[in-house]
């Protein structure tokens, strides 16, 4: 158990769909992140919430939208995926200040579009 | 560019020791992370290292030479369930985390 939950662990969705993925922490966390994790590749940063405000944006299509409405919870919207967005989507959370900024992750969401 | 460089895969037998290596190149250095990420679940969290050295925790060390830009993670006394990938992070001038793409590792009996 890490503390940080996300739902649902398995999605399957078509191209016109609309689906949110849910991440809760539990951890007394101030900053909190999307990340999305293909096959051999490296991690990528998606979104950032700092105290519920978004300090990054790394260039994500706008198909994908953040909410964060507290500091514990953070959802990502999803609307006409493309199948090359078939991925495991990571949330992580951390302290949130500048010191050993160690993220905490959840078990993902492994998304597959059709 | 910003750039993390780790091996893609290892094995290892059972009981014996083995090393994966990271080398980076970023702007600017704020600390190297090690996490453990078994198949289908959460990556989770294994090591710090701001300070060149060695830093050790049970069976598993890290060691980091910032001049060199290299971070290594030993793992003694291997066991079956340490098969899993690791994945080495580096904290940047702007404090974002950039990911190695990770090192799976295998370990045989």
């Amino acid at each position: 158990e890490t503390g940080v939950t996300q739902t649902p662990r398995h999605l399957v969705m078509g191209m016109t769909n609309k689906k949110s993925l849910k991440c809760e922490q539990h951890l007394g966390h101030n900053a909190m992140y999307w990340y999305k994790q293909s096959a051999k590749k490296p991690l990528e940063l998606m979104f950032v919430y700092n105290f519920k405000e978004q300090t990054e944006n790394n260039s994500v299509p706008s198909r994908f939208s953040p909410e964060c409405p507290n500091s514990s919870h953070l959802f990502l919207h999803l609307h006409t995926l493309q199948p090359e967005d078939s991925a495991l989507y990571l949330c992580a959370s951390s302290q949130g200040g500048r010191d050993q900024e160690t993220q905490y992750f959840g078990p993902g969401t492994r998304l597959l579009v059709l | 560019g910003q750039n993390i460089d780790q091996p893609t895969e290892m094995t290892a037998t059972e009981g014996a020791i083995v090393q994966i290596n990271c080398t980076y190149q970023t702007s600017g250095f704020n600390g190297l992370f090690w996490y453990q990420q078994h198949a289908g679940e959460a990556p989770t969290f294994l090591s710090y290292n701001v300070l060149d050295g060695l830093e050790e925790k049970g069976r598993f060390s890290s060691f980091l030479s910032r001049s060199k830009g290299y971070s290594y993670l030993l793992l003694k006394e291997l066991q079956m369930k340490d098969s899993a990938s690791y994945l080495c992070a580096v904290m940047d001038s702007n404090y974002q985390l950039i990911w190695g793409a990770g090192t799976k590792l295998i370990i045989k009996p």
